[in-house]
């Protein structure tokens, strides 16, 4: 299995409030990928890294920003959480351009 | 834009029978990936089957095979003599080559797969 965490597994938080969930790898791959998982919509991409420093956005980036300071680490941060953002949120990696992406286990948000 | 299409929400087989999954998708390119996920109830995301569209013959991994017609755009899936433990979600993903897209995925809404003992 690749190596991925992610934290925290669990998240219960409230409206308005600031949420930071953490990718971490061990695998030292280039690319990194935030995806959502919503009933009905399968999995979208919020934001991706294709390095250090280097992100772009994915086709659900509203509300969302990212940062990768390090190759391990990847974060995705909600700045003002909204109900809509409840969601289980998917991290996932690839060597290169034609790898396979790897998942990590998920983190289940809710925003009361 | 690109679009998968899993026209199935749900399916059930008995044990040891074969069932088949449908996957339908658009693109204009003429390269690209395709891919089957197993999401079991745990909720982890497995690679299932990875089949390249330059590549004619079908991709097989032990009991799953793929039918991919590019033509058609369909790329189905066949699980053969299924297990308990097959019962998960199946989602269908597209990847184009390496480009701007940043690879990303572009999932379908997945298929609810129940295995009857």
């Amino acid at each position: 299995d690749a190596g991925i965490t992610q934290s925290p597994r669990h998240k219960v938080t409230e409206t308005g409030t600031p949420v930071t969930l953490r990718c971490h790898q061990t695998e030292n791959h280039r690319y990194m990928y935030w995806y959502r998982q919503d009933p009905g919509h399968g999995l979208r991409l919020i934001h991706y890294s294709y390095g250090v420093k280097d992100t772009d956005k994915g086709e659900v980036s509203d509300g969302y920003s990212v940062s990768r300071s390090k190759t391990e680490d990847f974060l995705l941060t909600l700045e003002s959480a909204t109900s809509s953002q409840t969601s289980v949120y998917f991290c996932a990696i690839s060597g290169t351009g034609g790898d396979t992406q790897y998942f990590g286990p998920g983190t289940r948000l809710t925003v009361l | 834009a690109q679009t998968v299409t899993q026209s199935q929400p749900e399916m059930s087989v008995q044990e040891a029978e074969t069932v088949t999954l449908s996957c339908t998708y658009d693109t204009s390119e003429s390269d690209y990936y395709l891919f089957w996920y197993k999401q079991p109830p745990s909720r982890q995301m497995i690679l299932v089957i990875r089949q390249e569209a330059y590549k004619q013959q079908n991709a097989t991994e032990n009991r799953f095979s793929v039918n991919f017609q590019k033509a058609a755009k369909s790329f189905s899936l066949k699980i053969s003599d299924s297990q308990l433990g097959d019962a998960a979600m199946y989602f269908c993903a597209y990847r184009r080559l390496a480009g701007s897209s940043g690879d990303k995925l572009t999932f379908g809404t997945g298929t609810r797969l129940a295995v009857r003992p």
